[in-house]
This record gives structure tokens, sequence and C-alpha cells, in this order.
């Protein structure tokens, strides 16, 4: 039973750029949430997917944007990149409505230079 | 505003000391809690969890902690650390909703 994967696992890019992220979730979790992880921080929610639809959001720009499809999977795009968006972005998943455990992914290490 | 806190950002210990890492949270209400670890080179999984019940709660590898609800407190503790439990910990929360609300994590040394 595969756990929560992302890809890719690095990515560089130049500011201005857009990037897609990818998240596959635990086998039989229906709910996707993205975070992002600067440097030396703890995770900081950036939105969540359920149902295929957006299902609350943090305090993060509308540049940051996301999709889940119908088969849970879910995408993070962020578009016109700044220096400041580099960081780890972790995808976690869980059970809708549980409130209970979240199984995160190893994560994709985005560079912005 | 609402939000964890976790006091100490960097513990140095020796092994076979003891552990307690602070986490306060200020959200009122029933809250979920959790602390998460992440070790070196690895992605972050569930140390324990509290949601009702006991307060002192067992996790993984050793570690319990205690909810204290007139505290708005979830302290991490480990009797004997070991040089395999350096890693960086992460106190969280959810209240009402999926959205896991994390402390600013401690980033744990133990030396031999």
């Amino acid at each position: 039973d595969a756990g929560v994967t992302q890809s890719p696992t690095h990515l560089i890019k130049t500011r201005g750029q857009q990037v897609t992220l990818r998240c596959s979730p635990k086998s039989g979790h229906d709910t996707v949430s993205w975070y992002q992880q600067a440097l030396g921080q703890g995770p900081q929610f950036i939105f969540q997917y359920y149902e295929e639809e957006e299902r609350q959001r943090g305090n993060f720009p509308d540049r940051f944007s996301g999709h889940q499809f119908p088969n849970y999977s879910s995408e993070l795009n962020v578009n016109a990149l700044l220096l400041g968006d580099s960081a780890l972005y972790l995808c976690a998943s869980t059970l809708g409505g549980s409130g209970d455990e979240q199984f995160f992914g190893p994560g994709t290490r985005l560079t912005v230079l | 505003a609402q939000s964890v806190s976790q006091h100490n950002h960097h513990v140095i210990l020796s092994e076979a000391a003891s552990l307690e890492l602070g986490c306060n949270y200020s959200y009122g209400g029933t809250v979920n809690l959790f602390w998460y670890v992440q070790y070196p080179g690895q992605h972050l999984q569930l140390l324990l969890k509290y949601f009702s019940g006991d307060p002192l709660v067992k996790g993984i590898k050793g570690f319990e902690a205690e909810f204290i609800k007139s505290k708005f407190s979830f302290n991490l503790r480990k009797p004997s650390v070991q040089w395999s439990d350096t890693a960086e910990y992460f106190c969280a929360v959810i209240k009402d909703t999926d959205k896991l609300i994390f402390g600013t994590g401690t980033r744990l040394q133990v030396f031999p």
C-alpha cells in the first residue's frame, strides 16, 4: 500500500515562471491538503481539496491554485514565481471530515532563482 | 491571533537525558492535538495524537504527551533520549476542520 507520493522531488525555476507540483494520496483517502514549509519554519497551510473542490484556504495569494482529480490526486500550481516561494511543498492526505492524522508525502523542494 | 507556540527552538541533549518539549495553543473549545517528527532527510510522520479521553497519550518510540486543558498545553516527553531521536519536532492542532496548524518546530540534537 503506497503512502502519499509527490513529484517531482526537486525543481529549479526562475522568477516569473509557473510551476506545477503533483500529489497522489494514500490509498483510501479522499482529502488532499498542501503545505508550504520554508527553511527553519513549520509547515503553513495553503489549501485543501475534497470532492474536487477547494474546501478551505490559508493565507496565500491567488497565484497559488490547485486542482483535485476524480482519482483524488491533486496538483498545486504557482504562477509568477517569486524568490520567496522557494520552499519545501508538502502534500498530505486524510479521510475527509475525520480530523484525524494526515499522512505526509516526502515533499517537493522548489528553488526559485 | 490564534496560533501554536513551541518555545524551545533548539534543544541539545546527551543520550539518556530526559526530554520535554513545550507546546501551547491559543484555540478555545475542542481541538485535536498532534506531534509530528521529521527525521533528517525523511518526511513528516506522526508521533502521537490526542482527541479525547486520557490526557496522557503514548506514541511511538517511547514518546508520550500530556494534554492540560487549563494551560492550553500539549507537551511532549521522553524519559531517555537516544541519538536516533535527533530530528525536528512539530506540534500541530486541528480545530473544526482538517486544517493542520503547526508550530514553528523544535530542533533536537542528541549527542552520544
